[in-house]
């Protein structure tokens, strides 16, 4: 079964406006949290990350937002632009073996 | 950060045929993987390739399908044998280094 539950399965948001996509975990081994982002025939490229003892992480118009109790962590993008339009896919791994765990994916479409 | 060639990028095979995918890193690393993205899914792990050691299969993977090589720590190759149209899907290897994870640009391949 899918170890981490991505939503939603896409989102529409204008130029200018913030996306949000959120994952959710079971897995309490899971230590290393990475977002990547994927255009359509390129391999997914990585975008932010966070560990577990941080809150918040914030790279340029991206942010990465955490809970460990809850066991869920987000993707803000500000100031969407349609340059941000693609795939993006959370995932996890935990130290014992470094195999990702991915969620399903969000489609993103900002629109002009 | 690692720079990932994969070869061929894309390719159309018929039933029946194996296609062999190598994968190239500007580095020398200890943990490869190898994932298939079947379209429009998410990514699903189908070996870690170390190099020295035989390559560690994911459950629904099995050698004798995908066997992979892994001569040493910036080459290795997945085989994808006896082909369906079922097998048609994007092919990924990744590398691990401090922890993050990169991707190549992916094979995509076809099974007519």
């Amino acid at each position: 079964q899918q170890q981490v539950k991505q939503s939603p399965q896409s989102l529409i948001v204008q130029k200018g406006g913030i996306s949000i996509i959120n994952c959710a975990y079971e897995n309490t081994a899971f230590d290393y949290f990475p977002w990547y982002q994927q255009f359509p025939g390129k391999g997914p490229a990585l975008l932010i990350a966070i560990r577990p003892d941080v809150s918040e992480k914030k790279e340029g118009r991206f942010t990465i937002s955490f809970n460990k109790s809850a066991k869920q962590f987000s993707l803000h993008i500000m100031d969407s632009q349609p340059g941000d339009s693609a795939t993006y896919f959370c995932a996890a791994t935990s130290p014992s073996d470094y195999k990702l765990s991915f969620g399903a994916g969000t489609t993103v479409t900002v629109r002009a | 950060s690692a720079v990932i060639s994969q070869k061929p990028s894309r390719d159309i095979c018929q039933r029946g045929t194996s296609l062999t995918i190598q994968c190239q890193v500007d580095s020398q690393v200890t943990m490869m993987f190898w994932y298939r993205q079947q379209p429009g899914q998410s990514l699903t792990l189908i070996a870690t390739a170390n190099q020295g050691s035989e390559a560690t299969y994911e459950s629904g993977f099995v050698i004798d399908k995908f066997p992979i090589s892994r001569p040493n720590l910036t080459f290795s190759t997945l085989t994808v044998s006896n082909m369906s149209p079922e097998d048609s899907s994007i092919y990924l290897c990744s590398v691990e280094a401090g922890y993050e994870q990169y991707f190549g640009p992916g094979t995509r391949l076809t099974v007519t």
